[in-house]
């Protein structure tokens, strides 16, 4: 089983650039999650969809969008990519809100110079 | 939760000594206790949680209790080995999502 996969693994974007950052998991999970990781700060949530159709702001939404594409995928979009979203982002999927446990996908690496 | 407090920051154990980890919770109406292991270049990994109506778990060497009174809960791992080295986290049920500790990292020297 894939579990969550994310792409891409690293990406280098220049300020002002825009990217996608890719999430789909293979376990009919209702719930999926985008977190970043930043050294010190532990994981912190960006936007959520608790299912299909529904997405909602997390802690620190700013500078982000996401689309719940369908049941397996949902992904989250930089417009106008800053210094500050440097991170480290991670998907994550339950079977049905917080009281499951989360599976989280590999992440991806995003460096913006 | 609206807020997760976890400690300590680093913790440094010799092979086959205990370690633990202790979180604790705001938010009365959290019933789920999950925590995580995190490798250096992967996602974080469940590998252990408890519920509320539960005042301790064990799964061979690591086990969880909860103290829903004083509002913490803690990870132990007896016997640790080299590969237990890693960032673990702590995490709590709140209203609509988890919120996680920000994390401990567990070196465990051989």
């Amino acid at each position: 089983n894939a579990g969550v996969t994310q792409t891409p693994k690293f990406q280098v974007l220049k300020t002002g650039q825009s990217m996608t950052l890719q999430c789909a998991q293979d376990m009919n999970h209702n719930s999926m999650y985008w977190y970043r990781q930043d050294p010190g700060m532990g994981l912190r949530l960006i936007y959520y969809s608790a299912s299909e159709g529904t997405t909602d702001k997390g802690e620190v939404p700013n500078g982000y969008n996401v689309s719940r594409l369908n049941k397996r995928e949902f992904s989250l979009r930089l417009e106008s990519a800053a210094p500050s979203q440097t991170s480290v982002y991670f998907c994550a999927s339950s079977a049905w809100g917080q009281t499951y446990g989360y599976t989280f996908g590999s992440g991806t690496r995003l460096t913006v110079v | 939760g609206e807020n997760v407090e976890q400690h300590p920051s680093t913790l440094s154990v010799q092979e086959g000594d205990s370690a633990v980890i202790k979180c604790t919770y705001s938010d009365s109406a959290s019933n789920y206790f999950p925590w995580y292991k995190q490798e250096l270049g992967k996602g974080p990994q469940l590998i252990i949680d408890i519920r509320s109506n539960v005042g301790e778990k064990k799964d061979q060497r690591i086990a969880v209790t909860l103290n829903k009174t004083a509002k913490h809960f803690s990870l132990h791992i007896t016997e640790t080995q080299p590969e237990d080295s890693a960032v673990y986290f702590c995490a709590d049920s709140g209203y609509s999502t988890l919120t996680f500790g920000k994390g401990t990292m567990l070196l465990v020297s051989p």
